[in-house]
């Protein structure tokens, strides 16, 4: 079963510093997708990605997040200069339909990436 | 965006049905209601989805009355490895079609 995969699994880094958590859809789909998850909370929206630009984001995707389709496999997310509250889970989903009526149809979620920010 | 309301946990034993019930009075005509399920540090995963009456597949069914303001996933005979946190979600909040989470339902199986 195809499934969408992430790196690192973990991440460590320093406040101030930038990452980049990379993400592989699923081949075929053409929507793409970031949620965070702070340890003990809900699972939240971040930004979402199609025909290669932003169809939605949240208040959360502020100007220190960007995410990138560097080639036809990876969807990146980049955070410019790390806060110790962007330490979360970073979860990059994919799906093949987006359009109408709304919500029928199935994000898959990659593992994760846990981030860590000290 | 419809609001969900479910309850926060639920515990049940192995072999036992497992019904989850989630609130949305708010629903729009053409919202389907999903449920997802995540286990402790992983992504969700879709469970079923569905627009109204019966679904069932392999995993769960999904009984939706004809008012649609609610809804219940029904897990027949949990394992312990059914432990997780179920999320109800309805429609999306626009075309970008983001989901939104609650807070979901923890279920604990014992053995």
């Amino acid at each position: 079963e195809p499934e969408v995969t992430q790196t690192p699994s973990h991440q460590v880094t320093q406040m101030g510093q930038e990452v980049i958590l990379r993400c592989v859809p699923i081949s075929n789909h053409l929507y793409f997708y970031w949620y965070r998850q702070i340890l003990g909370q809900k699972v939240e929206f971040l930004v979402s990605f199609y025909n290669n630009e932003i169809s939605e984001k949240s208040e959360i995707f502020d100007d220190q997040f960007s995410v990138e389709r560097p080639d036809g496999s990876n969807f990146t997310l980049k955070i410019r200069s790390t806060k110790l509250e962007d330490s979360a889970m970073y979860f990059c989903a994919s799906s093949d339909e987006g359009g109408l009526p709304r919500g029928s149809y199935e994000q898959y979620f990659g593992p994760g990436t846990r981030l860590t920010v000290t | 965006l419809a609001k969900t309301t479910q309850p926060i946990s639920m515990d049940s034993y192995e072999g036992q049905e497992v019904n989850i019930t989630c609130s949305h009075n708010n629903i729009a005509t053409n919202d389907y209601i999903t449920w997802y399920q995540q286990f402790p540090s992983q992504g969700p995963r879709f469970i079923i989805q569905g627009y109204k009456t019966k679904v069932t597949n392999e995993v769960a069914s999904l009984f939706i009355p004809a008012d649609r303001k609610s809804s219940t996933l029904s897990l027949p005979r949990v394992s312990l490895s059914d432990t997780a946190v179920y999320y109800c979600l309805v429609g999306a909040d626009n075309a970008g079609n983001m989901l939104t989470f609650g807070g979901g339902t923890r279920l604990m199986v014992k053995p």
